[in-house]
C-alpha cells in the first residue's frame, strides 16, 4: 500500500526555523519532493531528494534517509508568506505519478 | 516561465451532468496529468497520458471519467453524470519527459474548482 504521513498543522513565529516531518511507505521510490501550496492555489516545487542527505536551496534545505522511509523539510528564516500547506510526494515509478501526503499546514505568525 | 493553463477556473454543475475541464500544458511537453483534491484533503493522482494514450490511471479513475487530446494544445478531463463527492479542484499537470526534472518536479495549473450541486 502506499501511506504517507505529515504532522497536520504546525506553528512557527516569523524569523524563525521550523522542520517540517515526513515518513512514507510506498511500493516504489524514485524521489521525495516537497512542495508548496497556498490555500486555492496549484501545489509549487521546492525541492527534491533521491539520495539519502541533505539538500539546500536558499532558506529551504530538504533531508531524506531512504532506509528509515524519512524526509524533512526545514525553513529558515521564517517570513509571513511562508504561511502555506507543505506537502511530501513520494515519485513512486520512474517519471510516472506522485503520492502525495496529507499536506502540513505551517501558521507563522508574527 | 512558461505555464500551464487552466479553463474554467470554477465550474458550477448539476448532479447528472457531464462536465468538460480544459488544461492547455507547456508547448514542449510530453507527459500529461490530471491530480485532484477534495476540499481539505490530499492531492491524488488520476491519470498520466502519453502519446495519445493512458499510461497510468488510479482506481479513482473509473468508466466515469475519460481523458482526450482533441488537437495539439488542448488536455481535457471529460466528467460524465457527475455525483456531489466529484466536487474538487482538478489540477494538469505536464512534463517534459517521463522523467520528472529533478530541479522542477510537475508544472501544475492554477486548477479548476468544480462544485457539483
Amino acid at each position: 500500500g502506499q501511506n504517507i504521513d505529515q504532522p497536520t498543522e504546525m506553528t512557527a513565529t516569523e524569523g524563525a526555523i521550523v522542520q517540517i516531518n515526513c515518513t512514507y511507505q510506498t511500493s516504489g521510490f524514485n524521489g521525495l519532493f516537497w512542495y508548496q501550496q497556498h490555500a486555492g492555489e496549484a501545489p509549487t516545487f521546492l525541492s527534491y531528494n533521491v539520495l539519502d542527505g541533505l539538500e539546500e536551496k536558499g532558506r529551504f534545505s530538504s533531508f531524506l534517509s531512504r532506509s528509515k522511509g524519512y524526509s524533512y523539510l526545514l525553513l529558515k528564516e521564517l517570513q509571513m508568506k511562508d504561511s502555506a500547506s507543505y506537502l511530501c510526494a513520494v515519485l513512486k515509478n520512474y517519471g510516472q505519478n506522485f503520492v502525495f501526503g496529507p499536506g502540513t499546514r505551517l501558521s507563522v505568525l508574527p | 516561465e512558461p505555464e500551464v493553463t487552466q479553463t474554467p477556473s470554477h465550474q458550477v454543475t448539476q448532479m447528472g451532468q457531464e462536465v468538460i475541464l480544459r488544461c492547455v500544458p507547456i508547448s514542449n511537453h510530453l507527459y500529461f496529468y490530471w491530480y485532484r483534491q477534495i476540499l481539505g484533503q490530499k492531492v491524488e493522482f488520476l491519470v498520466s497520458f502519453y502519446n495519445n494514450e493512458i499510461s497510468e490511471k488510479s482506481e479513482i479513475f473509473d468508466d466515469q471519467f475519460s481523458v482526450e487530446r482533441p488537437d495539439g494544445s488542448n488536455f481535457t478531463l471529460k466528467i460524465r453524470s457527475t455525483k456531489l463527492e466529484d466536487s474538487a479542484m482538478y489540477f494538469c499537470a505536464s512534463s517534459e519527459a517521463g522523467t520528472v526534472k529533478p530541479s522542477e518536479g510537475y508544472t501544475f495549473g492554477s486548477g479548476t474548482r468544480l462544485t457539483v450541486v
